[in-house]
């Protein structure tokens, strides 16, 4: 099976910056993907990387280095809205996903 | 958003009972998608199907079948559910399976209790 690592949970203060590390073991690679998921609710599409570097969208950036397996997911000025967990998946044939960074932001 | 709804939303059945959830999407993507998510386990992958009457396995899809007759309607059916089938699950729809950007459309999922 693909062994996909990230932390279990994380907390940050509103307005500060937070990065979600994923480390990734997989038989082959195919693209690497970020989603958002509030308590409750489906996941919706953060983020996408196939080549190494990093991916800008607006306060969320991701990060992919192949090399190392690795991929981390940036959040900027962080707002209560923010409060999810956020989920790393790897595409090898059809997604597998690791199991989540709940991230809670105090004011 | 993605035009995605589950059927139904919440279920609380008996074990050895049958079960089928229901997936509807009016997007005509032509892959369709079941997870299960578990606390500490993240999504799994269950089935999918990448046409009308194509599907395949996914990582745990022992205890589950799947159906699609149609383009927009993909069943999963629990023959007989047993308490580890207890879940949240969801449907998702992508327009691509194997390349590119294309992200996968989750549906609201259906939180299934087996007692």
């Amino acid at each position: 099976g693909q062994n996909i690592d990230q932390p279990t949970e994380m907390t940050a203060t509103e307005g500060a910056i937070v990065q979600i590390n994923c480390t990734y073991q997989t038989s082959g690679f195919n693209g690497l993907f970020w989603y958002q998921q509030h308590a409750g609710e489906a996941p919706t599409f953060l983020s996408y990387n196939v080549l190494d570097g990093l991916e800008e969208k607006g306060r969320f950036s991701s990060f992919l280095s192949r090399s190392k397996g690795y991929s981390y997911l940036l959040l900027k000025e962080l707002q209560m809205k923010d409060s999810a967990s956020y989920l790393c998946a790897v595409r090898v044939i059809e997604l597998s996903f690791g199991a989540g960074t709940t991230v809670t932001v105090r004011a | 958003d993605a035009g995605i709804t589950q059927s139904p939303r919440h279920k609380v059945t008996e074990t050895g009972t049958p079960v089928t959830l229901r997936c509807h999407q009016t997007e005509n993507h032509r892959y369709m998608y079941w997870y299960r998510q578990d606390p500490g386990h993240g999504l799994r992958l269950i089935h999918y199907s990448y046409g009308v009457k194509d599907t395949d396995k996914g990582e745990v899809s022992d205890g589950y079948s799947v159906s699609r007759s149609k383009t927009e309607d993909f069943l999963l059916t629990l023959e007989s559910a047993t308490s580890s089938q207890t879940s949240v699950y969801f449907c998702a729809i992508s327009e691509a399976g194997t390349s590119g950007d294309y992200e996968q459309y989750f549906g609201p999922g259906t939180r299934l209790t087996v007692t």
